[in-house]
């Protein structure tokens, strides 16, 4: 099967802070990747779409400054958390499109940010 | 907002069937039905899709009703590793627009029991 990684797994850093997160594609070429954040006890909210060599589209309520999201290649899209707070501990999790529509959407493990 | 709606949890035996139904009442004719699972402190996992027509694979089978308006994903032998919670999502195929996009509901928790 698709197979998508994240790095890092976990992560504590320091209010101010920034923290970058990467999302890979391991056996398949992602045109489109996706960025979700889960709080607890809730069900996944869809940050932003990326593509392959554009910029990202943001959904509605999501500070595209403060989460800046890079797509350079078709096996890597990147989430920085630019002057992280603790409100944006979360976990983070990204998904990669494989084939075309109707695209089989596969998800990373996520990535559990913690801010202090 | 979730165009599907899904009892918040369910329980069944450890080697039974597990039937997941999943209401979409206002699907429209280009929407696709995803299920996809999450496990506790992991990513999602996706388990099938469909138009129209039943579907099976290695992990499921998808039950779609004749109008569209409901379906039910079948897990026909349970194990105590499927115990997780389970989305049951409508979207079109390929484009850009909000219905195009994976938007998770509330899912509903299946808990299998020994």
């Amino acid at each position: 099967g698709a197979v998508v990684s994240q790095h890092p797994s976990w992560v504590i850093c320091k209010s101010g802070t920034s923290v970058k997160i990467e999302c890979r594609s391991l056996d398949f070429q992602a045109t489109t990747m996706f960025w979700y954040r889960q709080f607890p006890k809730q069900s996944l909210m869809l940050m932003a779409t990326s593509n392959e060599g554009s910029k990202a589209t943001y959904e509605q309520g999501v500070e595209k400054d403060k989460f800046l999201i890079n797509h350079a290649s078709l096996t890597l899209s990147t989430l920085t958390v630019t002057s992280a707070h603790p409100e944006d501990s979360s976990f983070y999790i990204c998904s990669a499109g494989r084939g075309p529509p109707p695209y089989e959407q596969y998800f990373g493990p996520g990535t559990r940010l913690t801010v202090t | 907002d979730a165009k599907t709606t899904q009892p918040p949890s369910m329980d069944c035996a450890e080697g039974r069937a597990a039937n997941l139904p999943c209401n979409h009442s206002t699907i429209s004719g280009n929407e696709y039905v995803y299920w996809y699972r999450q496990i506790h402190s992991q990513g999602p996992q996706y388990i099938i899709h469909g138009l129209k027509n039943n579907e099976t694979n290695e992990m499921a089978s998808l039950i779609i009703t004749e109008d569209r308006k409901s379906s039910t994903l079948i897990l026909p032998h349970a194990t105590l590793r499927d115990t997780a919670v389970y989305y049951c999502i409508v979207r079109v195929a390929g484009g850009t627009g909000a219905n195009s996009k994976l938007t998770f509901g509330k899912g509903i928790t299946l808990s299998v029991r020994p």
